[in-house]
């Protein structure tokens, strides 16, 4: 079935710095990919619309700027967080659309533990 | 607008119960797909199982039910004799139908943690 690679699963790093996630489609090509952002004990809350080539949509209140999305294939989508604090601290997940013969569905990715110390 | 309602936070039960988890949604789509995943501690998503609104028959698999209503706007997930290992936090979710070959983003339901005790 379609797989969605996400790496790395776990991050520390200090305040200040940037922090790439990747996500990867395996198996199929993934034109649109979703990023979600889940504080702990909390929902999942979308971030941001990526399609292949084309600049991300962002959802309210999320900070493009901080929140880089780059989607410049058709395999590989990914999040930068940019110069990191605490309160970025988060689980990250993405999710990419596929299609298959009959129908349509979603997959998503194994989340990313990002901890700003 | 779209919205999902998973008003129990968090559900004990002893293990070999019978536990139902409540979802209730509100969208203004006719077409639209429910979802319900389950969230181990370990953070990945496991896909449990898809709806379309037109498909309005209950489903079973294995200890796994889940009963859509239309009606009441309702999507309830029961699980019968309940085994420590389902212990997770379940997710209801709602997407719009896929129209124009573009992909919808889900809009999740707060979560239900469910704890099974030995």
């Amino acid at each position: 079935g379609a797989v969605v690679s996400q790496h790395p699963s776990r991050v520390i790093c200090k305040s200040g710095t940037s922090v790439k996630i990747e996500c990867r489609s395996l198996d199929f090509q993934a034109t649109t990919m979703f990023w979600y952002r889940q504080f702990p004990k909390k929902s999942l809350m979308l971030m941001a619309t990526s399609n292949e080539g084309s600049k991300a949509t962002y959802e309210q209140g999320v900070e493009k700027d901080k929140f880089l999305i780059n989607h410049a294939s058709l395999t590989l989508s990914t999040l930068t967080v940019t110069s990191a604090h605490p309160e970025d601290s988060s689980f990250y997940i993405c999710s990419a659309g596929y299609r298959g013969a009959l129908y349509y569905g979603y997959t998503f990715g194994s989340g990313t533990r990002l901890t700003v110390v | 607008a779209q919205k999902v309602t998973q008003a129990q936070t968090e559900i004990s039960v002893v293990e070999k119960e019978d536990v139902t988890l409540d979802c209730v949604y509100e969208t203004r789509d006719t077409t639209y797909y429910l979802f319900w995943y389950k969230q181990p501690p370990s953070g990945e998503l496991v896909f449990l199982i898809r709806r379309n609104s037109f498909d309005e028959q209950n489903e079973i698999s294995g200890r796994y039910s889940w009963n859509f209503q239309k009606s009441t706007s309702s999507f309830n997930f029961t699980i019968t004799a309940s085994q420590v290992v389902d212990s997770a936090v379940y997710f209801c979710a709602l997407s719009e139908a896929s129209i124009s070959n573009n992909f919808n983003k889900f809009y999740f339901g707060s979560g239900t943690k469910l704890n099974v005790k030995p």
